[in-house]
Protein backbone atom coordinates (compact mmCIF):
# COMPACT_ATOMS: atom_id res chain seq x y z
CA UNK A 1 0.00 0.00 0.00
CA UNK A 2 0.70 3.67 -0.30
CA UNK A 3 2.98 4.67 2.23
CA UNK A 4 4.25 8.33 3.80
CA UNK A 5 6.71 9.62 5.76
CA UNK A 6 7.91 12.43 8.50
CA UNK A 7 10.38 12.74 10.98
CA UNK A 8 7.99 13.03 14.32
CA UNK A 9 10.14 16.50 15.50
CA UNK A 10 11.63 19.84 14.71
CA UNK A 11 12.95 22.78 16.58
CA UNK A 12 13.36 25.38 15.29
CA UNK A 13 14.49 29.42 16.68
CA UNK A 14 12.50 32.17 16.09
CA UNK A 15 12.85 34.03 12.96
CA UNK A 16 14.54 31.35 11.08
CA UNK A 17 12.99 29.20 8.03
CA UNK A 18 11.69 26.05 9.43
CA UNK A 19 11.77 22.99 6.90
CA UNK A 20 9.08 20.07 6.92
CA UNK A 21 10.37 17.23 4.90
CA UNK A 22 7.79 14.31 3.63
CA UNK A 23 8.62 11.18 1.39
CA UNK A 24 6.09 9.15 -0.53
CA UNK A 25 5.80 5.86 -2.18
CA UNK A 26 2.74 6.01 -4.40
CA UNK A 27 3.70 7.11 -8.11
CA UNK A 28 0.36 7.93 -8.80
CA UNK A 29 -0.86 10.84 -6.90
CA UNK A 30 -2.62 13.26 -8.29
CA UNK A 31 -2.24 16.18 -4.99
CA UNK A 32 -0.32 16.27 -2.74
CA UNK A 33 -1.45 18.29 0.51
CA UNK A 34 0.17 20.06 3.83
CA UNK A 35 -2.05 20.14 6.99
CA UNK A 36 -1.63 22.01 10.47
CA UNK A 37 -3.16 20.55 13.50
CA UNK A 38 -3.15 22.95 16.52
CA UNK A 39 -3.22 21.22 20.09
CA UNK A 40 -6.44 20.20 20.63
CA UNK A 41 -7.85 20.76 17.33
CA UNK A 42 -9.05 18.93 14.25
CA UNK A 43 -6.59 19.14 10.92
CA UNK A 44 -6.38 22.89 8.85
CA UNK A 45 -5.60 22.71 5.23
CA UNK A 46 -2.74 24.82 4.93
CA UNK A 47 -1.66 24.50 0.85
CA UNK A 48 -1.56 22.14 -1.34
CA UNK A 49 0.53 21.21 -4.84
CA UNK A 50 -0.93 18.92 -7.81
CA UNK A 51 1.65 16.69 -9.00
CA UNK A 52 2.99 17.93 -12.24
CA UNK A 53 4.13 21.07 -10.23
CA UNK A 54 7.62 21.67 -8.87
CA UNK A 55 6.90 24.49 -6.83
CA UNK A 56 3.97 26.89 -5.37
CA UNK A 57 4.33 29.93 -3.08
CA UNK A 58 1.81 31.38 -0.67
CA UNK A 59 2.99 34.13 1.79
CA UNK A 60 5.46 32.89 4.23
CA UNK A 61 4.77 28.99 2.89
CA UNK A 62 6.73 27.60 0.20
CA UNK A 63 6.45 23.94 -1.18
CA UNK A 64 8.58 21.84 -3.23
CA UNK A 65 7.77 18.90 -4.98
CA UNK A 66 10.26 16.66 -6.06
CA UNK A 67 8.53 14.14 -8.24
CA UNK A 68 11.66 12.21 -9.56
CA UNK A 69 12.67 11.15 -5.67
CA UNK A 70 8.92 11.42 -4.49
CA UNK A 71 10.01 14.15 -2.05
CA UNK A 72 7.87 17.23 -0.54
CA UNK A 73 9.01 19.63 1.60
CA UNK A 74 6.87 22.73 3.54
CA UNK A 75 9.18 25.75 4.05
CA UNK A 76 8.04 28.53 6.71
CA UNK A 77 9.56 31.42 6.25
CA UNK A 78 9.99 33.84 9.26
CA UNK A 79 9.21 30.96 11.80
CA UNK A 80 6.41 32.63 14.73
CA UNK A 81 5.23 31.04 18.06
CA UNK A 82 1.77 30.53 16.30
CA UNK A 83 3.58 28.13 13.97
CA UNK A 84 4.04 25.36 16.59
CA UNK A 85 1.67 22.56 15.61
CA UNK A 86 1.88 19.10 14.40
CA UNK A 87 2.46 19.35 10.08
CA UNK A 88 0.81 16.52 8.34
CA UNK A 89 2.19 15.88 4.91
CA UNK A 90 -0.93 13.50 2.75
CA UNK A 91 -1.06 12.55 -1.17
CA UNK A 92 -4.14 11.70 -2.36
CA UNK A 93 -4.29 9.20 -5.32
CA UNK A 94 -7.55 7.31 -4.83
CA UNK A 95 -7.49 8.26 -0.79
CA UNK A 96 -6.01 10.26 1.45
CA UNK A 97 -2.94 8.87 2.67
CA UNK A 98 -1.42 10.79 5.48
CA UNK A 99 2.22 10.88 7.18
CA UNK A 100 2.60 10.57 10.60
CA UNK A 101 3.07 14.27 11.48
CA UNK A 102 6.07 16.44 12.33
CA UNK A 103 5.68 18.32 15.45
CA UNK A 104 7.22 21.63 15.17
CA UNK A 105 8.65 23.41 18.28
CA UNK A 106 9.59 27.33 18.19
CA UNK A 107 12.57 28.01 20.41
CA UNK A 108 12.24 31.76 21.41
CA UNK B 1 -16.57 28.71 5.20
CA UNK B 2 -17.15 24.58 5.74
CA UNK B 3 -17.84 23.94 9.27
CA UNK B 4 -17.86 20.25 10.40
CA UNK B 5 -18.85 19.15 13.78
CA UNK B 6 -18.20 16.56 16.25
CA UNK B 7 -20.90 16.19 18.97
CA UNK B 8 -18.47 15.46 21.74
CA UNK B 9 -14.71 17.18 22.06
CA UNK B 10 -13.83 14.52 25.18
CA UNK B 11 -15.47 11.38 25.65
CA UNK B 12 -14.97 8.49 28.24
CA UNK B 13 -16.61 5.05 28.52
CA UNK B 14 -16.03 1.63 29.90
CA UNK B 15 -14.94 -1.65 28.18
CA UNK B 16 -17.57 -3.07 26.78
CA UNK B 17 -20.34 -0.23 26.09
CA UNK B 18 -21.55 0.69 22.75
CA UNK B 19 -20.61 4.01 21.76
CA UNK B 20 -21.87 6.71 18.92
CA UNK B 21 -19.89 9.60 18.05
CA UNK B 22 -21.64 12.14 15.76
CA UNK B 23 -20.55 14.21 13.15
CA UNK B 24 -22.22 16.62 10.97
CA UNK B 25 -21.47 19.10 8.34
CA UNK B 26 -23.19 21.85 6.71
CA UNK B 27 -21.92 22.11 3.17
CA UNK B 28 -23.94 19.49 1.41
CA UNK B 29 -20.92 17.41 1.19
CA UNK B 30 -21.48 13.65 -0.44
CA UNK B 31 -18.32 12.25 0.99
CA UNK B 32 -17.61 12.01 4.84
CA UNK B 33 -14.56 10.16 6.15
CA UNK B 34 -13.43 8.50 10.09
CA UNK B 35 -10.30 8.76 11.28
CA UNK B 36 -8.25 7.34 14.03
CA UNK B 37 -5.34 9.82 15.09
CA UNK B 38 -2.17 8.30 17.31
CA UNK B 39 1.04 9.29 18.42
CA UNK B 40 3.77 8.14 15.69
CA UNK B 41 1.14 6.52 13.33
CA UNK B 42 -0.47 9.99 11.39
CA UNK B 43 -4.11 9.35 10.47
CA UNK B 44 -5.90 6.18 9.74
CA UNK B 45 -8.90 5.83 7.56
CA UNK B 46 -11.79 3.85 9.59
CA UNK B 47 -14.80 4.04 7.19
CA UNK B 48 -15.60 6.52 4.52
CA UNK B 49 -18.93 7.17 2.89
CA UNK B 50 -19.33 8.75 -0.80
CA UNK B 51 -23.67 9.04 -0.52
CA UNK B 52 -26.39 8.53 1.78
CA UNK B 53 -26.95 5.01 3.16
CA UNK B 54 -23.30 3.99 1.25
CA UNK B 55 -20.27 2.80 3.06
CA UNK B 56 -16.70 1.40 2.63
CA UNK B 57 -14.30 0.06 4.68
CA UNK B 58 -10.99 2.06 5.14
CA UNK B 59 -7.45 0.87 6.50
CA UNK B 60 -8.89 -0.25 10.33
CA UNK B 61 -12.35 -1.11 9.84
CA UNK B 62 -12.65 -3.48 12.73
CA UNK B 63 -14.43 -2.96 15.62
CA UNK B 64 -16.26 -0.10 14.44
CA UNK B 65 -19.20 0.24 11.95
CA UNK B 66 -21.23 3.52 10.30
CA UNK B 67 -24.55 5.15 9.74
CA UNK B 68 -25.14 7.62 7.30
CA UNK B 69 -28.86 7.91 7.02
CA UNK B 70 -28.60 11.67 6.04
CA UNK B 71 -26.22 13.63 3.69
CA UNK B 72 -25.32 15.75 6.43
CA UNK B 73 -24.48 13.40 9.36
CA UNK B 74 -21.87 10.34 9.47
CA UNK B 75 -21.81 8.66 13.11
CA UNK B 76 -19.06 5.71 14.03
CA UNK B 77 -20.19 2.88 16.32
CA UNK B 78 -17.75 1.20 18.48
CA UNK B 79 -20.19 -2.21 18.95
CA UNK B 80 -18.51 -3.18 22.14
CA UNK B 81 -15.75 -0.60 23.17
CA UNK B 82 -11.89 -2.32 23.82
CA UNK B 83 -9.31 -0.15 25.79
CA UNK B 84 -7.01 -0.25 22.15
CA UNK B 85 -9.89 2.41 20.69
CA UNK B 86 -8.84 4.77 23.12
CA UNK B 87 -7.95 7.52 20.65
CA UNK B 88 -8.39 10.60 18.74
CA UNK B 89 -10.97 10.57 16.34
CA UNK B 90 -11.62 12.77 13.21
CA UNK B 91 -14.21 13.51 10.93
CA UNK B 92 -13.83 14.92 7.94
CA UNK B 93 -15.74 15.72 4.82
CA UNK B 94 -15.32 16.58 0.99
CA UNK B 95 -17.01 17.58 -2.18
CA UNK B 96 -16.91 15.04 -5.06
CA UNK B 97 -13.69 15.55 -7.01
CA UNK B 98 -14.03 17.34 -10.42
CA UNK B 99 -10.77 18.71 -9.46
CA UNK B 100 -9.35 19.00 -6.17
CA UNK B 101 -11.45 19.37 -3.26
CA UNK B 102 -9.76 19.14 0.00
CA UNK B 103 -10.99 17.33 2.74
CA UNK B 104 -12.51 19.40 5.62
CA UNK B 105 -11.85 18.50 9.19
CA UNK B 106 -13.63 18.82 12.88
CA UNK B 107 -12.00 19.41 15.59
CA UNK B 108 -11.75 15.71 17.26
CA UNK B 109 -13.07 13.37 20.18
CA UNK B 110 -11.01 12.17 22.51
CA UNK B 111 -12.41 8.96 23.63
CA UNK B 112 -11.05 7.52 26.66
CA UNK B 113 -12.11 3.62 27.61
CA UNK B 114 -11.52 2.27 30.86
Amino acid sequence: GEDVEQSLFLSVREGDSSVINCTYTDSSSTYLYWYKQEPGAGLQLLTYIFSNMDMKQDQRLTVLLNKKDKHLSLRIADTQTGDSAIYFCAEKDEKLTFGTGTRLTIIP
Amino acid sequence: DVKVTQSSRYLVKRTGEKVFLECVQDMDHENMFWYRQDPGLGLRLIYFSYDVKMKEKGDIPEGYSVSREKKERFSLILESASTNQTSMYLCASSATDRSNQPQHFGDGTRLSIL
